[in-house]
């Protein structure tokens, strides 16, 4: 698994609250990703990071921001959780040769 | 943008061999990725291929790769019920972000 923990792996809120989940990871890898998964679509790609402070947008990036302060963390924050965002959200790794990429066990998110 | 594709379901009898496909798009294609996902977790990295081989085999799992049609084939021999999962496709390149793009899904059912 790379070292990747996400948290929490279980939430549910309430429309209009901010939300925040955390990916964490002990490998110092460059690269960190957030992605959702819905039913038939696969995943879709949220946010990225390639190093502390370095991030972009992927295509599903309407609503939720990011940040990386440290290179083990990359936060994915809701600004203000909508019905559409429920999902389950996975933050994955990519290692430095770019020859593996690890996934974190997910994140299922309610959004009610 | 990037598409990748896979047929939505596989049912096959325990003993058969299975055979999930993919086509993709991108002609920048890196790396090409096998993941399963079983139900409720994450998504376990099976094998991937680099662009510039063929084929790749590893243990039960037969990679193979037509770059000219972007065809990309998972054949599974000896498929066993604990098998049954989604499996998904996905394709990278080496430069810019690094992201991987899904497909869809493939899900396989064993029969015993």
């Amino acid at each position: 698994d790379a070292g990747i923990t996400q948290s929490p792996r279980h939430k549910v809120t309430e429309t209009g609250t901010p939300v925040t989940l955390r990916c964490h990871q002990t490998e110092n890898h460059r690269y960190m990703y957030w992605y959702r998964q819905d039913p038939g679509h696969g995943l879709r790609l949220i946010h990225y990071s390639y190093g502390v402070k370095d991030t972009d947008k992927g295509e599903v990036s309407d609503g939720y921001s990011v940040s990386r302060s440290k290179t083990e963390d990359f936060l994915l924050t809701l600004e203000s959780a909508t019905s559409s965002q429920t999902s389950v959200y996975f933050c994955a790794i990519t290692t430095s040769k770019n020859t593996e990429a690890f996934f974190g066990q997910g994140t299922r998110l309610t959004v009610v | 943008g990037e598409d990748v594709e896979q047929s939505l379901f596989l049912s096959v009898r325990e003993g058969d061999s299975s055979v999930i496909n993919c086509t993709y798009t991108d002609s920048s294609s890196t790396y090409l990725y096998w993941y399963k996902q079983e139900p409720g977790a994450g998504l376990q990295l099976l094998t991937y291929i680099f662009s510039n081989m063929d084929m790749k085999q590893d243990q039960r799992l037969t990679v193979l790769l037509n770059k000219k049609d972007k065809h990309l084939s998972l054949r599974i021999a000896d498929t066993q019920t604990g098998d049954s999962a989604i499996y998904f496709c996905a394709e990278t390149s080496d430069t810019g972000r690094r992201a991987l793009t899904f497909g869809s899904g493939t899900r396989l059912q064993v029969q015993p």
